[in-house]
């Protein structure tokens, strides 16, 4: 099954909006969770990640919320702008610095002037 | 300038040909990474690997082997390459000492027909 799902395809969000994006993952072994963003023809980056040992972290308009005993984490985007339209990937790992990411299939992000 | 940069960047590759991807990363990380992405499957580890002469086997390492030479370069080979291998497929790099944090390549279409 899959381990780590995102269950909203698509997302619109009107500018200036707060853009949430939602991540279920199912292995308890998770303690590493990042969200990546990704352009039409671009490659993934890396946006903003979080170990297992805190609930929630924030960078500038970016915060991510971790809620382990419901096996959920969240990236909210705060007044977003067009140039946020783009494809994110939740991802989660296991292990210290292993690099073995399970991604989510991504949620389509459009922000709307 | 890139720092983890594939190629080729387009290939159309005729079915039971054999397709090598090659990638190189001036990060000088360990650890290097081969993902394909699919229309509803998000992306999937294929190989990776924890430096020079090692490789392992990812979630769907299947019809796909790995090359590691050096601390550079990582290759992925389809020996046989079939119609269900047409994809997307990006190189990853990651520092062991920053956790699993992965500098993606640009990706390489590959279309088998």
């Amino acid at each position: 099954g899959q381990q780590v799902k995102q269950s909203s395809p698509s997302l619109t969000v009107q500018e200036g909006g707060i853009s949430i994006l939602n991540c279920d993952y199912e292995n308890d072994m998770f303690d590493y969770f990042a969200w990546y963003k990704k352009y039409p023809d671009n490659s993934p980056t890396l946006l903003i990640s979080v170990r297992s040992n805190v609930d929630k972290r924030e960078d500038g308009r970016l915060t991510v919320f971790l809620n382990k005993s419901g096996k959920h984490f969240s990236l909210h985007i705060t007044a977003s702008q067009p140039e946020d339209t783009a494809v994110y990937l939740c991802a989660a790992g296991y292990g210290a610095n292993t690099g073995k990411l399970t991604f989510g299939h991504g949620t389509i992000l459009r922000v709307h002037p | 300038e890139a720092a983890v940069t594939q190629s080729p960047r387009n290939k159309v590759a005729v079915t039971g040909g054999k397709v090598t991807l090659s990638c190189n990363q001036t990060n000088n990380h360990n650890n290097m990474y081969w993902y394909r992405q699919d229309t509803g499957h998000g992306l999937r580890l294929i190989h990776y690997s924890y430096g020079a002469g090692s490789t392992e086997k990812g979630d769907i390492p299947d019809g796909y082997k790995a090359s590691r030479p050096s601390q550079e370069n990582f290759s992925l080979i389809l020996e046989l390459a079939t119609p269900s291998q047409t994809s997307v497929y990006f190189c990853a790099s990651g520092d062991r000492c920053s956790g699993n944090t992965l500098y993606f390549g640009e990706g390489s279409r590959l279309i088998v027909v």
